[in-house]
């Protein structure tokens, strides 16, 4: 299936400091959507994007998805400990969702 | 919170043994999906079913995999025989309809190892 290519593999913060993962696809994208799977845990739904440019925003998450549908991207602001995980993004394909590699979050206290 | 029950959590087989997972997806859920894991990577589109058929099984290793829901509920996944590489996580999510508008929910999986 399609796959998207997300980055960074991994990011290590500071608690406080803001974090941002791309997901980057080389078609355009019908709709994408976000994903957070904690250490030991099972991916759980954050979000979905279908328009063009459109940002939506969760507390202290915001997600773009490009003008072009080719890119998407979450930024976390004043990251918390809580925030430790992986956030994947997924593609959109004749309604299936395909998965990004994902970009490993981890907060330092 | 309804949820996406999966059996077993953990499962330990020996290479060219069979095995099997299950699912029950959330009541009223008739898209359901299962994905496969490998550590450090992305969730693995394995197949998808709309009620009790097959929607999309072409990622799915047909000669040692395989995947029914009989009735159009619960869903069972099985591999015969297990190979070393088929450890992974296995789970199994839900969505009330084809397409995941409102994202997809995942069970909490079955972590398999194959010794």
């Amino acid at each position: 299936g399609q796959q998207v290519m997300q980055i960074p593999q991994y990011q290590h913060v500071q608690e406080g400091e803001d974090f941002t993962t791309y997901c980057n696809s080389s078609t355009t994208l019908s709709n994408i959507q976000w994903y957070k799977q904690r250490p030991g845990g099972h991916p759980v739904f954050l979000i979905q994007l279908v328009k063009s440019g459109e940002v939506k925003k969760q507390k202290r998450l915001t997600f773009q998805f490009g003008e072009a549908k080719k890119n998407s991207s979450l930024h976390i602001t004043a990251t918390q400990t809580t925030d430790v995980g992986t956030y994947f993004c997924a593609e959109g394909v004749s309604n299936k969702f395909y998965f990004g590699s994902g970009t490993k979050l981890n907060v330092k206290p | 919170e309804a949820e996406v029950a999966q059996s077993p959590r953990y499962k330990i087989t020996e290479k060219s043994q069979a095995v099997a997972f299950w699912c029950d997806p959330i009541s009223g859920h008739a898209t359901l999906y299962w994905y496969r894991q490998i550590l450090g990577q992305g969730p693995e589109l394995l197949v998808q079913f709309q009620d009790e058929s097959v929607v999309d099984d072409s990622q799915l290793p047909k000669d040692r995999f395989s995947a029914e829901r009989l009735k159009g509920v619960d869903s069972t996944l099985k591999i015969q025989p297990a190979e070393l590489g088929d450890s992974a996580m296995y789970l199994c999510a839900s969505s009330p309809q084809p397409g995941g508008f409102y994202g997809y929910t995942f069970g909490s999986g079955t972590r398999l190892t194959v010794v």
